[in-house]
């Protein structure tokens, strides 16, 4: 069945480096990419996401990159903060009713 | 508004006992969605509703019944818990804009269950 990898599943990095996760995809009917940012006992938050039609969009520090040929999408983090520390989720569109197949999650670790 | 809000945030269960965990959203999307979230397994859809009046199984449907009361109200039913369904339940909303079918998931604060 459909399925989405995410990779690595813990990252650790010092405050003002980058943080780079990477997702694969298998169905390529997938057209809605987005990332999604949960803290310790919190909530899943959507902080960006993408459509298959366009090749990388951007939001501040952040920035996603879709190669939708090679069926892979990854989140790019510049400029690292602690507040930045939380576990985030990739997600891939399934069928037509808007359902979504997640990743496992990286959590990820900025050192102050 | 409240966007997404579930009840209760917490509840301990013996196996075998029922409860059904409720979600009601005040943004009047059409399509709802219940997800359980285990340790090292993201986020995995138990059941979804496209618009009021319909629902459809996701990734782990066994063992859960869901209700579409009305557009706002969406609730999951556990008929004979098990320990195996001891996780956090997340229910989530969103609406078609655009003229796309996907969009943002607005989720709930979610639900810590523990079956023993």
């Amino acid at each position: 069945g459909e399925n989405v990898e995410q990779h690595p599943s813990t990252l650790s990095v010092q405050e003002g480096d980058s943080a780079v996760i990477k997702c694969t995809y298998s169905d390529s009917a997938s057209n809605y990419f987005p990332w999604y940012k949960q803290e310790l006992g919190k909530r899943p938050q959507l902080i960006i996401d993408i459509r298959s039609n366009v090749g990388e969009k951007k939001d501040q520090r952040i920035a996603v990159t879709l190669n939708k040929t090679a069926k892979h999408f990854s989140l790019h983090i510049t400029e690292t903060q602690p507040e930045d520390s939380a576990v985030y989720f990739c997600a891939a569109s399934r069928g037509s009713q808007g359902n979504l197949i997640f990743g496992k999650g990286t959590k990820l670790s900025v050192k102050p | 508004n409240a966007g997404v809000t579930q009840t209760p945030k917490f509840q301990v269960l013996k196996t075998g006992q029922s409860m059904t965990l409720q979600c009601a959203q005040d943004m009047n999307h059409n399509s709802m969605y219940w997800y359980r979230q285990d340790p090292g397994m993201g986020l995995r859809l138990i059941y979804y509703s496209a618009s009021e009046g319909t629902t459809d199984k996701g990734e782990v449907p066994n063992g859960y019944n869901v209700s579409r009361l009305n557009k706002r109200e969406f609730s999951l039913r556990l008929e004979s818990a098990a320990p195996s369904q001891t996780s956090v339940y997340f229910c989530a909303s969103s609406e078609p804009a655009g003229g796309y079918p996907y969009n943002e998931q607005f989720f709930g604060p979610g639900t810590r269950l523990t079956v023993l």
